[in-house]
C-alpha cells in the first residue's frame, strides 16, 4: 500500500513571497489533514477535511493560509504572503475517518529567509 | 479545549533498559490516544494507540497503559535498542479533534 505523498520535500523562499505545498493521501482514505511541525513541538493542526469538506479550520491563519481538496482526494496548503513565523515542517496525514490511526507523509521543509 | 502535557522532554536510557514517557490530557471526552515516532526527516509513525475503554495494550517491546480517571497515559518501552532512538509524541483526540504532546527525545546509549 503507498503512503501518504508530498511534494516539495524542500522549499526556501523569501518572505512575503508565496509557496504551495501538495499532498496525496492513501487511496480512499476519506479524512486528511494538514499539520504545521515547529522544530521541537509537536505537529500543530491547521485544516482537517472529511471527503472535500472542511471539518476543522480553526487554527488556520486565513489572512494568509488557504486550503483545498478537490474531488476530496489530493489537497494542496497555499501560503500567502510567507512570514519568517511560517518556517517549519508541513506535515499532511491521512485516515480511514475520523477518530482513526493517522498516516503521515514526509512532509515539507519551508524556510522563509 | 483539549491540552496535552508530555514528559520528560528528554530521556536517556542504557540500551536493554526501559524507557517510559507519560502523558496526562484535559478533556474527558478525548476517547483515542495514539503514539507516534518520528525519526529524522520522516514524519510521525504511528507505533501503537490505545481506545478509552481500554486500560492497557502491549504489542511485543511496546505497552501503553490508560488511566482515564486520572486522565493520563504512558507509554513503555522494555529492551530498548538503539533503533528505538527518535522523538516520541502523545496524542488524544476524540471525534472532532486531535492535539499532540511536545515530544520526548529519547536516546538510547551503548
Amino acid at each position: 500500500e503507498a503512503g501518504v505523498a508530498q511534494s516539495p520535500r524542500y522549499k526556501i523562499i523569501e518572505k512575503r513571497q508565496s509557496v504551495a505545498f501538495w499532498c496525496n493521501p492513501i487511496s480512499g482514505h476519506a479524512t486528511l489533514y494538514w499539520y504545521q511541525q515547529i522544530l521541537g513541538q509537536g505537529p500543530k493542526l491547521l485544516i482537517q477535511f472529511q471527503n472535500n469538506g472542511v471539518v476543522d479550520d480553526s487554527q488556520l491563519p486565513k489572512d494568509r493560509f488557504s486550503a483545498e481538496r478537490l474531488k476530496g482526494v489530493d489537497s494542496t496548503l497555499k501560503i500567502q504572503p510567507a512570514k519568517l513565523e511560517d518556517s517549519a515542517v508541513y506535515l499532511c496525514a491521512s485516515s480511514p475517518g475520523l477518530s482513526y490511526e493517522q498516516y503521515f507523509g514526509p512532509g515539507t521543509r519551508l524556510t522563509v529567509t | 479545549g483539549e491540552n496535552v502535557e508530555q514528559h520528560p522532554s528528554t530521556l536517556s536510557v542504557q540500551e536493554g533498559d526501559s524507557a517510559v514517557i507519560k502523558c496526562t490530557y484535559s478533556d474527558s471526552a478525548s476517547n483515542y490516544f495514539p503514539w507516534y515516532k518520528q525519526e529524522l526527516g520522516k514524519g510521525p509513525q504511528l507505533i501503537i494507540d490505545i481506545r478509552s475503554n481500554v486500560g492497557e495494550k502491549k504489542d511485543q517491546r511496546i505497552a501503553v497503559t490508560l488511566n482515564k480517571t486520572a486522565k493520563h497515559f504512558s507509554l513503555h518501552i522494555t529492551e530498548t535498542q538503539p533503533e528505538d532512538s527518535a522523538v516520541y509524541f502523545c496524542a488524544a483526540s476524540n471525534r472532532d479533534k486531535i492535539i499532540f504532546g511536545k515530544g520526548t527525545r529519547l536516546h538510547i546509549l551503548p
